[in-house]
């Protein structure tokens, strides 16, 4: 199974700034996405990263809020912008192949002061 | 639209025992369903996937089952152990989502020594 780093795993970040946040893949992959994960709750789709083109955003996700990169099949990058303390949450990174098992990284927790 | 739901929220069974967390869905138009566990502060393990067209897969101690036209899927462990303490997620992938994983909510399983 591909094995995915996320960077970085954790952050604490001041009201109004940015953090991007990095997912590498060991092996070319089909898709890629971002979830989040806010306390206690299960996890929601941000967006479908694609390569070499824009991210498909999922409802009440915006370009702007969540700018999202996909150079290769192998990386993507997820900015939170101009972060509020409603942004705090885990942020994942998933890949699959086709009809194969989902795969996630480790998660970034993120906070906001 | 898909709607994925696990009961219970919660399960506390004693070390050896068998359990069963269930998983039930509103579409049966599924290309196939995946059950993850979710450490504290952890990413998501993929445990198993099921094809919508198999009836079951087995791990180890693992055994998951998908009836399609009952919207239902099971996660049997057997011989419980501490170790196997986690959050439990179903999710699926419906014909109509543009190939992406619908959860539920999960169920967070303790193993009592």
């Amino acid at each position: 199974s591909a094995v995915i780093s996320q960077k970085p795993s954790r952050d604490i970040c001041q009201r109004g700034t940015s953090l991007t946040i990095q997912c590498q893949v060991d092996s070319q992959v089909t898709m890629m996405f971002w979830y989040r994960q806010q306390p206690g709750q299960s996890l929601t789709l941000i967006a479908t990263a694609n390569q070499g083109s824009e991210a498909t955003y999922e409802s009440g996700f915006v370009i702007d809020k969540f700018p999202i990169s996909r150079p290769n099949l192998t990386f993507s990058t997820l900015t939170v912008s101009n972060m509020s303390p409603e942004d705090s949450s885990i942020y994942l990174c998933s890949v699959r192949n086709s009809n194969q098992p989902q795969h996630f990284g480790d998660g970034t927790r993120l906070s906001i002061l | 639209k898909q709607e994925v739901t696990q009961i219970p929220a919660a399960l506390s069974v004693p070390e050896g025992e068998n359990l069963v967390l269930n998983c039930s869905f509103t579409d049966s138009a599924i290309y196939n369903l995946q059950w993850f566990r979710q450490d504290p502060g952890k990413g998501l393990t993929s445990l198993l996937l099921i094809q919508s067209s198999q009836r079951e897969q087995t791990s180890g101690r693992l055994n998951a089952s998908l009836d399609k036209s009952s919207g239902r899927s099971t996660l049997y462990i057997a011989a419980s152990q501490p170790g196997d303490s986690a959050t439990y997620l179903c999710a699926l992938v419906s014909s109509g989502s543009a190939r992406q994983l619908t959860f539920g909510s999960g169920t967070q399983l303790t193993v009592l020594p």
